[in-house]
């Protein structure tokens, strides 16, 4: 079976604070997608990154970065001096090779406050 | 570059009305999804396409429920007749190529029915 646990329902800090965002999956698919969306308070789903099981390397954009660990099935994000404009639901998700059923995460309700 | 476009962003309707919603998806993508979230149950795939055939609907609730894609910059859902429970946002999404590809949603329609 196909799971994804976001097992942070919200988190609750300060501007400029990093903050962490778990993720853990379970598949039992060699091939599968990986994938977080934000989204903000005025509701429209953002795509911020797509992560396939053979690409291990942790990502870096600006003040994101992912970190993909197999060995555990997870798949964390970190929000680096985190800012107002960062709050948000975020939402983890698994894609399996074979079909487009998106397994989504309960997401995390992050809140940066000033 | 347009993303996914949807209307009506936002609609109050009462119970038996019909609710037609509309989606016009990126350019060259060949996938278009339908998806419902609501604080209950999440995102759910409702239904989804390939070059405007119906692949899987086995996500539609009921008969009251119906999805077209004339073309492949067009789709519509269809509600007939709404019932207050169908209270939910909609979204429209489309993707190119393969399962696993990125899936990219529009701002969403906020359906309230009264």
């Amino acid at each position: 079976a196909q799971k994804v646990t976001q097992a942070q329902t919200e988190i609750s800090v300060v501007e400029k604070e990093d903050v962490t965002l778990d993720c853990v999956y379970e598949t039992r698919d060699t091939t599968y997608y990986l994938f977080w969306y934000k989204q903000p308070p005025s509701g429209e789903l953002v795509f911020l990154i797509r992560r396939n099981s053979f690409d291990e390397q942790n990502e870096i954009s600006g003040r994101y970065s992912w970190n993909f660990q197999k060995s555990t099935s997870s798949f964390n994000f970190t929000i680096t001096a985190s800012q107002v404009v960062d709050s948000a639901v975020y939402f983890c998700a698994l894609s399996r090779e074979s079909n487009y059923q998106l397994i989504w995460g309960a997401g995390t309700k992050l809140i940066i406050k000033p | 570059d347009a993303g996914v476009i949807q209307s009506p962003r936002h609609e109050v309707t009462e119970m038996g009305q019909e609710v037609t919603l509309r989606c016009k998806p990126i350019s060259g993508h060949d996938y278009l999804f339908w998806y419902r979230q609501t604080m209950m149950r999440g995102l759910e795939l409702l239904i989804y396409f390939n070059n405007n055939v119906p692949i899987d609907d086995s996500g539609m609730p009921e008969d009251r429920f119906s999805a077209k894609m004339p073309n492949a910059s067009f789709s519509t859902l269809k509600i007939q007749p709404s019932e207050p429970r169908d209270s939910a946002v909609y979204f429209c999404a489309s993707s190119f190529g393969f399962p696993g590809n990125t899936i990219y949603f529009g701002e969403g329609s906020w359906l309230t029915v009264v």
